[in-house]
């Protein structure tokens, strides 16, 4: 079965600062989707950012990127120019995309902490 | 993105009784819909798939006669808590299945069962 771990509960940056995320996933797939998710306060699930795994690139959404690293499992979303709206609970997520229809398995998440 | 809306957004009931939260799609068809609980400072998990016009999947160490899922049309599935009892209060979160494996959520729905 896939897991993904992220090993940091809570993060602090100041604002306008970049900040990386860190999350490692493992599966014995090799076609899937990974995904970072943003839950604000309103418990809203948000699409920051989303990476095929048969893509070398690495995906980015204006100040939101990421470092797929496939080998190493790893998926980290990095925020630059971080802004106060950035606060939130962030979910690194994944699916398998071979099988057809299946639900994401999240980790744990991160507390982002915007600091003015 | 696609819509997608749940009802209610906070329900209260009383432990023993039944609740029904609805999870629609607004601008789309979706074949496949999810559920998803999330406890207090906690993850999402997944419980059930929710396939239109067949029995849902659920999965491991859900009770799939205690939470009961329907899926009529390709604009609404739904979630019954039967029986419920307080330790299955918490944060229920539906999501549809767009193109290319992106799920569209749902706001989510806060259960208290007293």
């Amino acid at each position: 079965a896939q897991t993904v771990t992220q090993s940091q509960p809570e993060m602090s940056v100041q604002e306008a600062e970049t900040v990386t995320l860190s999350c490692t996933y493992d599966t014995s797939e090799s076609d899937y989707y990974l995904f970072w998710y943003k839950q604000p306060p309103s418990r809203q699930m948000i699409l920051v950012i989303r990476q095929e795994a048969y893509k070398q690139q690495n995906a980015t959404e204006n100040r939101f990127s990421v470092n797929f690293q496939k080998a190493a499992k790893s998926f980290s979303l990095k925020i630059s120019d971080s802004q106060l709206g950035d606060a939130a609970m962030y979910f690194c997520a994944y699916v398998y995309s071979g099988g057809g229809a299946d639900g994401l398995t999240f980790g744990k998440g991160t507390h982002l902490i915007i600091q003015p | 993105g696609a819509v997608v809306s749940q009802h209610p957004s906070w329900v209260i009931c009383k432990s023993g009784t039944s609740v029904k939260i609805e999870c629609r799609s607004l601008d789309f068809q979706a074949t496949t819909m999810f559920w998803y609980r999330q406890f207090p400072k906690q993850s999402l998990m997944l419980m059930a798939t929710s396939n239109e016009g067949s029995k849902a999947t659920y999965e491991q160490g859900v009770e799939k006669d205690k939470f009961l899922i329907n899926h009529a049309s390709l604009t609404l599935s739904t979630l019954t808590v039967t029986s419920a009892h307080p330790e299955d209060s918490s944060f229920y979160i539906c999501s549809a299945l767009g193109l290319a494996n992106e799920q569209f959520f749902g706001p989510g729905t806060r259960l208290t069962v007293l």
